[in-house]
């Protein structure tokens, strides 16, 4: 079965660049959307279609894709961006979804 | 506004059946498909299954193909999903999520639910 692969941590200090990558075989052709999850609460869309930003999702959120690997980019990380990160996007057929396994967000 | 609330979880033994629910209002229901998603305790999210807004088409995770159904009932805006011989592994959290109108957010999960607790065991 189809797999999205990220790294299982990201550590920045606060104000620095956080990039958590995700890559899978389908993604030249299938977008990247990324969720945000903090504890104990269900995922938020921070960004779809690759690159788009949702309304109220701040700028310093956005993302980019190039050829197997998607990246979730936050410049000038704060603390509150602390949680989970998960990637998803579909299998070559476009009918199986798949998610990331998840990569934790510390910034301290 | 959206409101997707998950119910029907609880504690079943292994090989038994559970039926999980999901209302949903605040949206024209029939215009959407509808998701499965869960995670288990501790774990990543894993996506279950997916049915179009007409019920025309239905798609499963390999983990729970031929033992889950997802289902949706558009005159009572409600979805199901149907859980057979169920696992340890199938504990979790439960979710129901909307996907978006493609021209507003592509095929996101744009709104989801507080989710529901499944647990299997003896």
């Amino acid at each position: 079965s189809y797999e999205l692969t990220q790294p299982p941590s990201v550590s920045v200090s606060p104000g620095q660049t956080a990039r958590i990558t995700c890559s899978g075989d389908a993604l030249p052709k299938k977008y990247a959307y990324w969720y945000q999850q903090k504890s104990g609460q269900a995922p938020v869309l921070v960004i779809y279609e690759d690159n788009k930003r949702p309304s109220g999702i701040p700028e310093r959120f956005s993302g980019s894709s190039s050829g197997t690997m998607a990246t979730l980019t936050i410049s000038g990380a704060q603390v509150e961006d602390e949680g989970d990160y998960y990637c998803y996007s579909t299998d070559s057929s476009g009918n199986r979804r798949v998610f990331g396994g998840g990569a934790k967000l510390t910034v301290l | 506004q959206v409101q997707l609330v998950e119910s029907g979880g609880g504690v079943v033994q292994p090989g038994r059946s559970l039926r999980l629910s999901c209302a949903a209002s605040g949206f024209t229901f029939t215009n959407y498909g509808m998701h499965w998603v869960r995670q288990a305790p501790g774990k990543g999210l894993e996506w279950v299954a997916v049915i179009w807004h007409d019920g025309s088409n239905k798609y499963y995770a390999d983990s729970v193909k031929g033992r889950f159904t997802i289902s949706r009932d558009n005159s009572k805006n409600t979805l199901y999903l149907q859980m057979n011989s169920l696992r340890a592994e199938d504990t979790a959290i439960y979710y129901c999520a909307r996907e978006s109108l493609v021209e507003v957010a592509g095929t996101s999960l744009d709104y989801w639910g507080q989710g529901t607790l499944v647990t299997v065991s003896s």
